[in-house]
């Protein structure tokens, strides 16, 4: 499969835990994006890079969210002391021209 | 920042009529629209897209419409099919500055009886 791909897909974790996503995008894409969709609603978008650098930040970002994409490939997701709020889809997106080209997502489930 | 609106929420067809949703945006710098759909489970596909210099673009059984000036766009699908149930999502984007980021309406669930 040379689409967009994300690990894990499903997590489930406990109030208060840390928790990190890794997406990869499409190999030639050197633009990155990650989304977050909950029930009912589409993806909003959460935060930018071209190759490593972050570009933009979506203030849905607060600060227990951390991404990177250290050497401009596969980026990161981290969420620090997870709250029930931060229970939705992620989701992973690469572009090259207009279109971006999403990723299957990693279902976060905060108990 | 923009917001896109999209109507209905939930559409049911026969097999074999047509489907209309309809999105309006708020941003007058947007200027490319992009159609995502989103099966069950699975990840948002592009399924058409438009920008801001053509006014209608058509593929197949799918096609889509802007109104610069009204400030709305509509996805038209024609001689629907089950396989064509699903959520579907528009979308607004600035192209040519910034991080051409997407911002999604809330989706329409397509249902398409047999």
């Amino acid at each position: 499969d040379t689409g967009v791909s994300q690990d894990p897909r499903h997590k489930i974790t406990k109030r208060g835990q840390n928790v990190t996503f890794r997406c990869d995008p499409i190999s030639e894409h050197n633009r990155l994006y990650w989304y977050r969709q909950t029930l009912g609603q589409g993806p909003e978008f959460l935060t930018y890079f071209q190759n490593e650098a972050q570009l933009e930040k979506s203030r849905l970002l607060s600060d227990r969210f951390s991404a990177e994409r250290p050497k401009g490939s596969f980026s990161t997701l981290e969420i620090q002391r997870t709250e029930q709020g931060d229970s939705a889809m992620y989701l992973c997106a690469s572009r090259w021209g207009e279109t971006q080209y999403f990723g299957p997502g990693t279902r976060l489930l905060v108990l | 920042g923009e917001n896109v609106e999209q109507h209905p929420s939930t559409l049911s067809v026969q097999e074999g009529d047509s489907a209309v949703i309809k999105c309006t945006y708020s941003d007058s710098a947007s200027n490319y629209f992009p159609w995502y759909k989103q099966e069950l489970g699975k990840r948002p596909q592009l399924i058409i897209d438009i920008r801001s210099n053509v006014g209608e673009k058509k593929d197949q059984r799918i096609a889509v419409t802007l109104n610069k000036t009204a400030k709305h766009f509509s996805l038209h699908i024609t001689e629907t099919q089950p396989e064509d149930s699903a959520v579907y999502f528009c979308a607004a984007s600035i192209q040519g500055a910034g991080s051409y980021q997407l911002t999604f309406g809330k989706g329409t669930k397509l249902s398409v009886i047999p």
